[in-house]
């Protein structure tokens, strides 16, 4: 079946700082792959997707690759703040199995001032 | 602006007592999910609907029931909650059921069971 592995948090990082959060997946076929971030209290959003080997999904300067090659859609940011402090899941979708998303366990990052 | 709404934000509810959560979307999406997720870890897929298609995961206990009476709103039910059942409630929301665009998730409802 499909699943998805994150790194193990928490992650602590100070402002400014790179962040690198580790995703890969085992899934049959060409899956969607995403990253969504939780903020304290609140429901999931999305931050970034992609759709095929090779795409790069970016936002509010966060960004992924899909490599198909070492099946892993690791999430980036090169200038971390404290207002990203959060917990960011890794998920994949897949068209068959209904859509539905298979998340990983989540990552806790902390970035202080 | 288009978006899926969760109501009660927090709901506090006595063991045993029945109890439901709501969800309401403006997105026009055919498939509406419901999470259990528990203190951060990853979201736990309780059943879906596409359209008026119900869709139930096999660990779903039958404790949890749900209805979606039109488009717009879906509504989980909890027949008698039991202290384990406390958890965020998360519902989403997605286009279709290619799973290509990503779901669109509501702000959650915080269930306490007392």
């Amino acid at each position: 079946g499909n699943s998805v592995t994150q790194m193990e948090g928490p992650v602590t990082l100070s402002e400014e700082a790179f962040l690198t959060i580790n995703c890969t997946y085992t899934a049959t076929g060409y899956p969607s792959l995403f990253w969504y971030v939780q903020y304290p209290g609140e429901g999931l959003q999305l931050l970034l997707k992609a759709t095929k080997a090779d795409d790069k999904g970016s936002n509010k300067g966060f960004e992924a690759t899909y490599r198909k090659e070492t099946t892993s859609f690791h999430l980036e940011k090169g200038s971390v703040q404290v207002s990203d402090s959060a917990v960011y899941f890794c998920a994949l979708s897949h068209n068959t199995n209904a859509g539905k998303s298979t998340f990983g366990d989540g990552t806790t990052l902390t970035v202080k001032p | 602006d288009a978006m899926v709404i969760q109501n009660p934000r927090y709901q506090v509810t006595q063991f045993g007592k029945p109890v439901t959560l709501s969800c309401s979307q403006t997105l026009n999406h055919n498939v509406m999910y419901w999470y259990q997720q528990k203190s951060s870890q990853a979201p736990k897929l309780l059943f879906h609907y596409y359209d008026k298609d119900f869709n139930n995961e096999a660990d779903t206990p039958d404790n949890f029931q749900s209805r979606r009476p039109n488009t717009s709103f879906c509504f989980l039910d909890i027949r008698s909650p039991g202290l384990g059942d406390a958890a965020m409630y998360l519902c989403a929301t997605s286009r279709g059921p290619q799973g290509t665009s990503g779901y669109t998730f509501g702000s959650g409802t915080r269930l306490t069971v007392v």
